[in-house]
């Protein structure tokens, strides 16, 4: 069975500093992962996403994030957080099932930065 | 480019009230999804359609969730009776395909309150 762990539940920035995002999964076969945003009362935005090439990868508003399979990791990451960027993110990974394509999330992070 | 709609936004009901809702995926995309967020949790697959069939619906309750999309366009999610614990939002989202590649763009969800 797939699953996806965030291990912090919530995370405190200041405006300006570096952001990391931790994402653990377990999957036997080459995961399809996914980082996605979820602002207040907004749904799911796509950050990025991996299907294999290059571990680092680029994403939207400069998110980018690193996959290490030794470490079954898929860490998010950020050079310098703005105020905006207050959300909550979610790891995902993606198998197929049959003739389905299911996608299974972690139970997020929330994200605040402080002024 | 339009992007998934959803409604209601927000329905709050008693408990063994009905309630239905609905979606409209983005123009040309075949497969859609309903996902069941709880509170502090990822959101989770209900239901996932490709085009008008059912290729997923194996988390699904089906004693009194039903979901249809009938002309393989919008779809309907209706529970019947509900319950306390089904309060949650709920999302749909659309892909132009089902494969493991195919990235999924999220509504901005319906709330769902049950006193």
């Amino acid at each position: 069975a797939q699953s996806v762990t965030q291990p912090d539940i919530h995370i405190t920035v200041s405006e300006g500093a570096s952001l990391e995002l931790r994402c653990n999964y377990s999957y036997g076969a080459t995961p399809y992962l996914f980082w996605y945003v979820q602002s207040p009362g907004q749904g799911l935005q796509l950050l990025l996403k991996y299907f294999s090439g290059d571990t680092l990868v680029q994403g939207i508003k400069g998110f980018e994030a690193e996959f290490k399979r030794s470490q079954s990791s898929f860490n998010l990451r950020k050079p310098s957080v703005h105020w905006s960027d207050a959300a909550e993110y979610f790891c995902a990974v993606r198998r197929r099932t049959g003739t389905a394509s299911k996608l299974t999330f972690g139970t997020g992070t929330r994200l605040q930065v402080t002024l | 480019e339009a992007g998934v709609a959803q409604s209601p936004r927000y329905k709050i009901i008693e408990k063994r009230q009905s309630v239905a809702f609905w979606c409209n995926p983005i123009s040309g995309h075949a497969t859609l999804y309903w996902y069941q967020q709880i509170l502090g949790q990822g959101p989770k697959l209900l239901i996932q359609f490709q085009n008008n069939g059912v290729v997923d619906d194996s988390q699904l309750p089906k004693d009194r969730f039903s979901a249809e999309r009938l002309k393989g366009v919008d779809s309907t999610l209706k529970i019947q009776p509900a319950k306390l614990e089904d309060s949650a939002v709920y999302l749909c989202a659309s892909s132009f395909g089902g494969s493991t590649t195919d990235t999924q763009y999220f509504g901005p969800g319906t709330r769902l309150t049950v006193l």
